[in-house]
């Protein structure tokens, strides 16, 4: 199966710090890469999602980058508050076909006071 | 509420038990899948459905069998399950498989199982 590769595992922010999540892809015809977010005891839910066509994308407080050339991309949430603890997927897919997501292996992020 | 309930959201059963995780969809979507979420594999796809159709089986044990009988429903059949079989199992749905503007994958809350 082809791999999506997320560092750190897990991440420890001080509250109002910039968390910063990567990952790294090998298929270069994945062409749709979204962030999960899941709360304990919830199942994920969409985040925020990007297309290779832009280079960043931003939602309130938290801003995907990727960089096609190296094949990665990235979450950042600025001014992490405690209630961003959660765990982190990165994803991606293809636009063709039906292949579904591919998830990264997750990012424990805990925002402490 | 994401549209996409499971039920049990606990379940312990014996490995010589024979039990079945049921998920229901409100979206409309005509895909479903099934994820088995442990510490070692975090999100590993199991069963993909498209229109009814099973599209997908990851090298999933014969010891769980899907079961989609229209687009709405999905059961996971249990039986002769091991221990290392416990996780949480997380049923999901999209419009379709694969990605269109939109597609966005819903997930349920997840039914925790423990096999003693």
């Amino acid at each position: 199966q082809q791999q999506v590769k997320q560092s750190p595992q897990s991440l420890i922010v001080q509250k109002g710090g910039i968390s910063i999540i990567n990952c790294a892809y090998e298929n270069t015809a994945f062409d749709y890469f979204p962030w999960y977010q899941q709360f304990p005891g919830k199942g994920p839910a969409l985040l925020i999602a990007i297309r290779p066509d832009v280079s960043e994308k931003k939602e309130g407080r938290f801003t995907i980058s990727f960089n096609k050339s190296a094949k990665q991309f990235s979450l950042h949430i600025m001014d992490s508050q405690p209630g961003d603890s959660a765990t982190y997927f990165c994803a991606a897919s293809m636009r063709s076909g039906n292949t579904p997501l591919v998830f990264g292996k997750g990012t424990r992020l805990s925002v402490i006071a | 509420e994401t549209g996409v309930t499971q039920t049990p959201r606990h379940l312990v059963m014996g490995m010589t038990n024979k039990k079945s995780l049921k998920c229901e969809q409100h979206l409309g979507h005509n895909a479903m899948y099934w994820y088995k979420q442990s510490a070692k594999k975090p999100l590993e796809l199991m069963f993909v459905y498209n229109f009814k159709e099973q599209t997908e089986n990851n090298s999933v044990p014969s010891r769980f069998s899907p079961e989609c009988p229209n687009s709405s429903h999905l059961f996971l059949h249990l039986h002769t399950l091991q221990p290392e079989d416990s996780a949480l199992y997380l049923c999901a749905s999209s419009a379709r498989t694969g990605p269109t503007s939109g597609n966005t994958i819903y997930f349920g809350e997840g039914s925790w199982l423990t096999v003693v």
